[in-house]
């Protein structure tokens, strides 16, 4: 079946540093992926997709390519600010319609002035 | 403006009391989705409709049930029959037939059992 593992936080980092979130999934055929941001007491909003290999989707600063060789979507951010203290997910769909996304279990990010 | 509507916030309930958590959007999506978070768990899927008057289980369904009578809402009834039902409830939809399409989510609904 199709996975998504994500790398188990809480990751911490002062200003400025630069992050990386590991995601690594399993799917059949070709998936698009997804990640998502939540802030605290929010819902859930997209922050950069991709949808075929070697894409690069980019947001806020936010970058990740879509690896199909190592079946990674790494999430990396140059520089981050307080702002950026969220949870973030990794998801995955493939190409079946309506069918629902499958999610990682998330990665809580502090980032400290 | 366009989106998805969650109500209540806030809600709590007596142990053996159903309740009704409203989901409703404006986007004009045929595909709606149910989502249970609890920490460190991510995001569990209980229900989805991919069409008016179609649904189907998702991963954790026990103890819940959905109607889906219009297009724009799919409420979710969290029954007596959930063991532990104190969690943030996730509503979301999405649009279009292809893997490309994003998911919109409602603000969320925290219950909790007393």
């Amino acid at each position: 079946g199709n996975s998504v593992t994500q790398m188990e936080g809480p990751v911490t980092l002062s200003e400025e540093a630069f992050l990386t979130i590991n995601c690594t999934y399993t799917a059949t055929g070709y998936p698009s992926l997804f990640w998502y941001v939540q802030y605290p007491g929010e819902g859930l909003q997209l922050l950069l997709k991709a949808t075929k290999a070697d894409d690069k989707g980019s947001n806020k600063g936010f970058e990740a390519t879509y690896r199909k060789e190592t079946t990674s979507f790494h999430l990396e951010k140059g520089s981050v600010q307080v702002s950026d203290s969220a949870v973030y997910f990794c998801a995955l769909i493939t190409n079946s319609g309506n069918t629902p996304l499958v999610f990682g279990k998330g990665t809580r990010l502090s980032v400290i002035a | 403006d366009g989106g998805i509507t969650q109500s209540p916030k806030y809600l709590f309930r007596k142990e053996g009391q159903n309740v009704t958590l409203s989901c409703e959007q404006n986007l004009n999506h045929d595909a709606m989705y149910w989502y249970r978070q609890d920490p460190g768990q991510g995001l569990r899927l209980i229900y989805y409709s991919q069409i008016v008057n179609d649904f189907q289980k998702g991963d954790i369904a026990e103890g819940y049930s959905v109607s889906r009578e219009k297009k724009e809402s799919f409420p979710l009834t969290v029954t007596s029959a959930q063991k532990n039902p104190t969690a943030f409830y996730l509503c979301a939809s999405r649009g279009g037939g292809t893997n490309t399409g994003e998911l919109f989510f409602g603000e969320g609904s925290r219950l909790t059992v007393l």
